[in-house]
């Protein structure tokens, strides 16, 4: 059973970056993809991007497109996600998820959870 | 694509049918799946293919549809299933779209 475990909270001025992490454990961290979803408080589920480390890809909603760069470590099997140019609007929990790939489909099996990202001035 | 669920929150008794609506602006076959997310708590994956159950998940939770429309029912509503319930296209794979939610209380 794959664990993922998040770097902690983070407190961030408007204007700054945030770095966060998501660790894998419990199976080969190649063998799926890692997506990182964000909620607001009170609000839905927002898709920011993922990456396949085993072919290096990365993709990225258009909403975030040039904002939100996310890299993988396979000898660490962790997966980064950098966040620049706060606002608060950017005030949300930021989670990952491992998706699996069966077929043509595909899901989010596993979430860490998640990370509190607070911008404020 | 774009999702649209309705209604974005309901009540209902304990042992109720409780049915949510989910729609794609587009055909999306059967790429839908459906999460559970209790408060407080990360998301669950409840069913994936529109229809199939993901392991450990009670069978009073059911999906249908294809194309534009489908549905996640809940059989016989229990109290531990009050949360918000998110349907996801993933016709568009490796890219998502989430829908806006439907909050189920009691």
């Amino acid at each position: 059973q794959v664990q993922l475990v998040q770097s902690g909270a983070e407190v961030k001025k408007p204007g700054s970056s945030v770095k966060v992490s998501c660790k894998a454990s419990g199976d080969t961290f190649r063998s799926y993809g890692i997506s990182w979803v964000r909620q607001a408080s009170g609000q839905g589920l927002e898709w920011m991007g993922g990456i396949i480390p085993m072919y290096g890809t990365t993709y990225y909603a258009q909403h975030f497109r040039g904002r939100v760069t996310i890299t993988a470590d396979e000898s660490t099997s962790t997966a980064y996600m950098e966040v620049t140019s706060l606002t608060s609007d950017d005030t949300a929990i930021y989670y990952c998820a491992r998706v699996v790939y069966s077929g043509s489909y595909s899901q989010f099996d596993s979430w860490g959870r998640g990370i509190l990202v607070t911008v404020s001035s | 694509i774009q999702m649209t669920q309705s209604p974005s929150s309901l009540s209902a008794s304990v042992g109720d049918r409780v049915t949510i609506t989910c729609r794609a602006s587009q055909s999306i076959s059967n790429y839908l799946n459906w999460y559970q997310q209790k408060p407080g708590k990360a998301p669950q994956l409840l069913i994936y293919a529109a229809s199939r159950l993901q392991s450990g998940v009670p069978s009073r939770f059911s999906g249908s549809g294809s194309g534009t429309d489908f549905t996640l029912t809940i059989n016989s509503l229990q109290p531990e299933d009050v949360a918000s319930y998110y349907c996801q296209q993933t016709y568009s794979t490796p890219t998502f779209t989430f829908g806006p939610g439907t909050k189920v209380d009691l």
